[in-house]
């Protein structure tokens, strides 16, 4: 089946660094892949998306490219800021012949930005 | 505009008793996902609704989860016979299509006692 696998952290930064979480992708079609965001205390968030193979989405100063070669959707920011310190998933979809199937997730990136 | 929103936020039950989760979704969204997220397992995907059907029930554990949907809008999660490993924050999703970006409600976090 799909699988997704990112590093789970904690990852500790100093502000104004430099970020990147790896994720790769294991899955039997051609997914979507998407990155979501849980800031403390709220909901589950998009974050950025890319639909097909060398696509880059970016979001917010993130930004991730879809590297269909390496099956990954690595996450990064040039300069990070306390207010990123949240949990990062990254996801894949497939879609089957009754319509999009739910969405596969990665364990889950706690990020902790130290000013 | 009102986001997807989830009652109980929290909710705390014996074990072996009958819950039901509720998740209200964006109007006129017509595709409907409900996902656990739990400590040793993550995010797991349980169902997906199109309408009032469910093409995909692939994610759910065992026979004492269940999901309906009526109206095209509200959606009722049940587990029966709770255990405690049902322990977790349950999420619910809605999307305008089955395509479309998720939007994802607040959760209620059950326990299992």
């Amino acid at each position: 089946g799909d699988s997704v696998t990112q590093m789970e952290g904690p990852v500790t930064l100093s502000e104004e660094a430099f970020l990147t979480i790896n994720c790769t992708y294991t899955a039997t079609g051609y997914p979507s892949l998407f990155w979501y965001v849980q800031y403390p205390g709220e909901g589950l968030q998009l974050l950025l998306k890319a639909t097909k193979a060398d696509d880059k989405g970016s979001n917010k100063g993130f930004e991730a490219t879809y590297r269909k070669e390496t099956t990954s959707f690595h996450l990064e920011k040039g300069s990070v800021q306390v207010s990123d310190s949240a949990v990062y998933f990254c996801a894949l979809r497939t879609y089957s012949g009754g319509g999009a199937d739910g969405l596969t997730f990665g364990k889950g990136t706690h990020l902790i930005i130290q000013p | 505009g009102a986001g997807v929103s989830q009652s109980p936020s929290n909710k705390v039950t014996e074990k072996g008793k009958d819950v039901e989760l509720r998740c209200d979704p964006i109007s006129g969204h017509t595709a409907l996902y409900w996902y656990r997220q739990s400590l040793g397992q993550g995010l797991e995907f349980l169902i997906y609704f199109q309408g009032n059907s469910a093409p995909d029930k692939s994610g759910l554990p065992s026979d004492r989860f269940s999901a309906e949907r009526t109206g095209g809008s509200v959606s009722t999660l049940t587990i029966q016979r709770t255990q405690q490993e049902d322990s977790a924050v349950y999420l619910c999703a809605s999307s305008f299509s089955p395509n479309r970006e998720q939007y994802f409600g607040p959760g209620t976090r059950l326990t299992v006692t």
